[in-house]
């Protein structure tokens, strides 16, 4: 079955610190992989995504994500965090529309704090 | 501008009451989904729409849900009877198709809360 396991729960950092969030998943097949973050309240916001090709993948907001099949891994880093990075951050991971419909799958999201 | 459109933003309901929750993707796109979030929960799937049906409906999505896009258009959410525990943001996805892998676009809307009291 699909899933996706986020260890941390909640993460504390200093801003200006770095930042890397972890993400497994167990799929059966190529995994399509996405990062979200949600502000409190809000819907949830597309960092990035991975399908295929170059396993480190750029989004917005300065953050970036490394796929490694090996570790079944595709954890989110950003090298200096600000203040408004401060929100929920949940891993998805997704199959191809032919074989799976691509629903995604949710990890159960890692709450940042941000520390001045 | 975004993507996908929903309304109403908060919807607050009693117990027993039917509510339609709706969402006004792209025109052009084909495959749309609805998903929940319990507060504090991890956001699930509830069910995938494709080709004017549904493709794929998770358990949650009981007898008490159903969806429709009954002008082409507004893609929507029914909850005939609501529960104290239907209370949830429940956002619309969709996906537009327009080429492989890096075209592959899965966007959300900004979500409807209902809270059933």
């Amino acid at each position: 079955a699909q899933s996706v396991t986020q260890p941390d729960i909640h993460i504390t950092v200093s801003e200006g610190a770095s930042l890397e969030l972890r993400c497994n998943y167990s799929y059966g097949a190529t995994p399509y992989l996405f990062w979200y973050v949600q502000s409190p309240g809000q819907g949830l916001q597309l960092l990035l995504k991975y399908f295929s090709g170059d396993t480190l993948v750029q989004g917005i907001k300065g953050f970036e994500a490394e796929f490694k099949r090996s570790q079944s891994s595709f954890n989110l880093r950003k090298p200096s965090v600000h203040w408004s990075d401060a929100a929920e951050y949940f891993c998805a991971v997704g199959g191809s529309l032919a074989e799976y419909g691509n629903k995604l799958v949710f990890g159960a999201g890692t709450i940042l704090r941000v520390k001045s | 501008e975004p993507e996908v459109t929903q309304t109403p933003s908060h919807q607050v309901t009693q117990m027993g009451q039917e509510v339609i929750l709706r969402c006004v993707p792209i025109s052009n796109h084909l495959y749309f989904y609805w998903y929940r979030q319990i507060l504090g929960q991890k956001v699930e799937f509830l069910v995938s729409f494709y080709n004017n049906e549904i493709s794929e409906k998770s358990e949650i999505f009981d007898d008490q849900f159903s969806v429709e896009r009954p002008d082409g258009s507004n893609f929507t959410l029914k909850i005939r009877s609501t529960k104290l525990e239907d209370s949830a943001m429940y956002f619309c996805a969709r996906v537009a198709p327009t080429g492989v892998g890096a075209n592959y676009g899965y966007t959300f809307g900004s979500g409807t809360r209902l809270t059933v009291v």
